[in-house]
């Protein structure tokens, strides 16, 4: 199947400071990529739907403006967390898809964990 | 952050025997679904999908079964293993890509 990679694979930071996320596919290209987050012993939810070219579209509730979202070219899209803090420390993952359909299966990084002290 | 007191069901097989996980799913319109399977630490992996168009679907030791009727999607795993051991999580297709997920079930296999 298709890889998709993200970077770093765990980051602690402090609290008021900001965080680069990479997601990245390493063998397609994807116009669209998904970001979602998951506390511990939670479901995934999703934030954010990653555009290449544009702006990205964001869930309800979910703060576009702490959680910045940009698809720079068809194989990778960043997630910057701004002004971290603690309650921001989550696992984060992304996903994007092989092809362009609507019934194409999703391939997910192997996410992010986030620690904000 | 975390929510104090939330725990993920558990379900507890004996290696050897069949699992069967089960999902709850809420939008009728939603035409396709997939299970994923997520180890500690680890992003998830897909198992198996299914378009509405059908109610079952065989893979490798797993089937998939869809009622739309009662919008309920299950998961069978044969003869599982101690590999199986993981949370388990079904997911719709909410549009494009984008898709919406289950609570997750834990699944711990003893020997």
């Amino acid at each position: 199947g298709a890889v998709v990679s993200q970077h770093p694979s765990w980051v602690i930071c402090k609290s008021g400071t900001s965080v680069k996320i990479e997601c990245r596919s390493l063998d397609f290209q994807a116009t669209t990529m998904f970001w979602y987050r998951q506390f511990p012993k939670q479901s995934l939810m999703l934030m954010a739907t990653s555009n290449e070219g544009s702006k990205a579209t964001y869930e309800q509730g979910v703060e576009k403006d702490k959680f910045l979202i940009n698809h720079a070219s068809l194989t990778l899209s960043t997630l910057t967390v701004t002004s971290a803090h603690p309650e921001d420390s989550s696992f984060y993952i992304c996903s994007a898809g092989g092809g362009q359909g609507a019934f194409d299966e999703q391939y997910f990084g192997p996410g992010t964990r986030l620690t904000v002290t | 952050g975390e929510s104090v007191g939330l725990h993920l069901p558990t379900l507890s097989v004996q290696e050897g025997d069949n699992s069967i996980i089960n999902c709850a799913y809420s939008n009728s319109a939603s035409d396709y679904f997939i299970w994923y399977k997520q180890e500690s630490g680890k992003g998830p992996q897909f198992i198996i999908d299914i378009r509405s168009n059908m109610d079952k679907r065989q893979g490798q030791r797993v089937t998939v079964l869809l009622n739309k009727t009662v919008k309920h999607l299950s998961l069978q795993i044969a003869a599982t293993q101690p590999g199986d051991s993981a949370v388990y999580f079904c997911a719709e297709n909410s549009g494009w890509g984008k898709f919406q997920f289950g609570a997750g079930t834990q699944v711990v296999v003893t020997p």
